[in-house]
């Protein structure tokens, strides 16, 4: 059974940081894709990176550029997100995410749990 | 980036048939996905690709789509499907950008 399991609930003091872990398992951790979205309260999702688990290359989003990094653990085939310099706008609930392609399709077929991240003085 | 467009909100009679778009420049080059989230839930694809739905997603929901718009319909709305429904893709430059959201009511 594929699952990917997240760490627990966060609060953080604003200019603090925060690492998010998504452990995977139930197929071959290099094979796919992670992303990671994230929610804020009320609202719709907000893409951040993703990470090939294969070799570690990531890709992120503009605006978390410079302050996000995506890393991966192949010994324990669990990947990490590590936010800093936060903020009370980065109060949301984050997600770790599977990619899905094949044929020309792709798609987020598995996702976490979700781990809410609290900013607040 | 490129932004996907959903109406924010859409309700159906039990039984009947509803259909919610979606509307982006990244849709000419590539597949919307669909992903249900009911409160308090995280996200769980309905559809994928060209009409592909996972494993234990009733048959009534299925996908179309034409140009820019995607399309989910769900063929005799059940009160289980009530939930927001959230089309994405990704987009040119290897992105993936969301919809807003659209909140289906079955009444």
């Amino acid at each position: 059974q594929v699952q990917l399991v997240q760490s627990g609930a966060e609060v953080k003091k604003p200019g603090a940081s925060v690492k998010v872990s998504c452990k995977t398992s139930g197929y071959t951790f290099t094979d796919y894709f992670v992303h990671w979205v994230r929610q804020a309260p009320g609202q719709g999702f907000e893409w951040m990176g993703k990470i090939n688990p294969s070799g570690g290359s990531t890709t992120y989003a503009q605006k978390f550029q410079g302050r996000v990094t995506m890393t991966r653990d192949t010994s324990t085939s669990t990947v990490y997100l590590e936010e800093s310099s936060l903020r009370s706008e980065d109060t949301a609930v984050y997600y770790c995410a599977r990619e899905f392609s094949a044929y020309g399709l792709e798609t987020f077929d598995i996702w976490g749990q979700g781990t809410m991240v609290t900013v607040s003085s | 980036s490129s932004e996907l467009t959903q109406d924010p909100a859409v309700s159906v009679a039990l039984g009947q048939t509803v259909r919610i778009t979606c509307q982006g420049d990244s849709l000419i080059s590539y597949y919307a996905s669909w992903s249900q989230q009911k409160p308090g839930q995280a996200p769980m694809l309905v559809i994928y690709g060209r009409n592909n739905r996972p494993s234990g997603v009733p048959d009534r929901f299925s996908a179309s789509s034409s140009g820019n718009t995607a399309s989910l319909t769900i063929t005799g709305a059940q009160a289980e499907d009530e939930a927001d429904y959230y089309c994405h893709s990704r987009d040119r430059n290897d992105y993936w950008v969301f919809g807003a959201g659209t909140k289906l009511t079955v009444l």
